[in-house]
């Protein structure tokens, strides 16, 4: 069982507003994933982190996207305004190395 | 190409007959190939996972089948049960050329019939 903790829950948005989600990996998992699955099951990568470093990222888009992984903090993702596209169940997953990854429960988004 | 396609998209068997779903994939630098579980209104789990030194890898009622030649996989599911009613998910990822990525398939919305 995944000991991935992601908050909030669920994310209830109007069109523009910040939107904010945070991730606690496992203890003892350096590498942190963000993935967004949207309602027709496709998943999209977006950014992952080991520890506090960008080991890879799609082009946020348009910058609306941020994401940080901090030292003794969660990691989190932001979207700085959001749009109705945005809608999604927003996966963050950790993993030892870089290969088996662990699901949070999710952080499901509805921008209004 | 980064693409792993899923098929098929839908799958009904009875109970206690084998499940078979197949993925295939085209990029050599893949080396871990997972596939994942999800119930309705969960996040994905983590069922089970080879690589590619391996052309089989068993784990109680699933089993994984890979043929590196073809770059195909397929999860088998023996004496399927109601619960493993589910959405099942293949995945690839290459650790040393896509920092880890996971590429998944489109999905296979397995039932079982009681």
């Amino acid at each position: 069982n995944s000991k991935v903790i992601q908050t909030p829950r669920y994310l209830v948005k109007g069109q523009g507003q910040k939107a904010k989600m945070r991730c606690i990996p496992e203890k003892g998992h350096p590498v942190v994933f963000w993935y967004q699955q949207n309602k027709n099951n496709e998943f999209k990568f977006l950014i992952n982190f080991q520890n506090q470093e960008v080991l890879q990222q799609i082009d946020m888009t348009e910058k609306r996207f941020s994401a940080e992984c901090p030292s003794n903090s969660p990691c989190s993702l932001e979207i700085q305004s959001s749009e109705a596209g945005d809608s999604a169940l927003y996966l963050c997953a950790s993993s030892l190395s870089k290969d088996t990854q662990y699901f949070g429960p999710g952080t499901r988004l509805l921008v209004l | 190409q980064q693409q792993v396609r899923q098929s098929p998209q839908s799958l009904t068997v009875w109970e206690g007959e084998t499940a078979i779903l197949n993925c295939s994939y085209e990029d050599s630098t893949f080396d871990y190939f997972p596939w994942y579980h999800q119930f309705p209104g969960e996040s994905p789990a983590l069922l089970i996972a080879i690589r590619p030194v391996s052309n089989k890898k068993e784990d109680g009622r699933f089993t994984i089948f890979f043929n590196k030649r073809e770059k195909k996989f397929s999860l088998h599911i023996a004496d399927s049960q109601p619960g493993d009613s589910a959405t099942y998910f293949c995945a690839a990822s290459a650790a040393n050329y896509n920092q880890g990525k996971l590429i998944f398939g489109q999905g296979t919305k397995l039932s079982i019939k009681p």
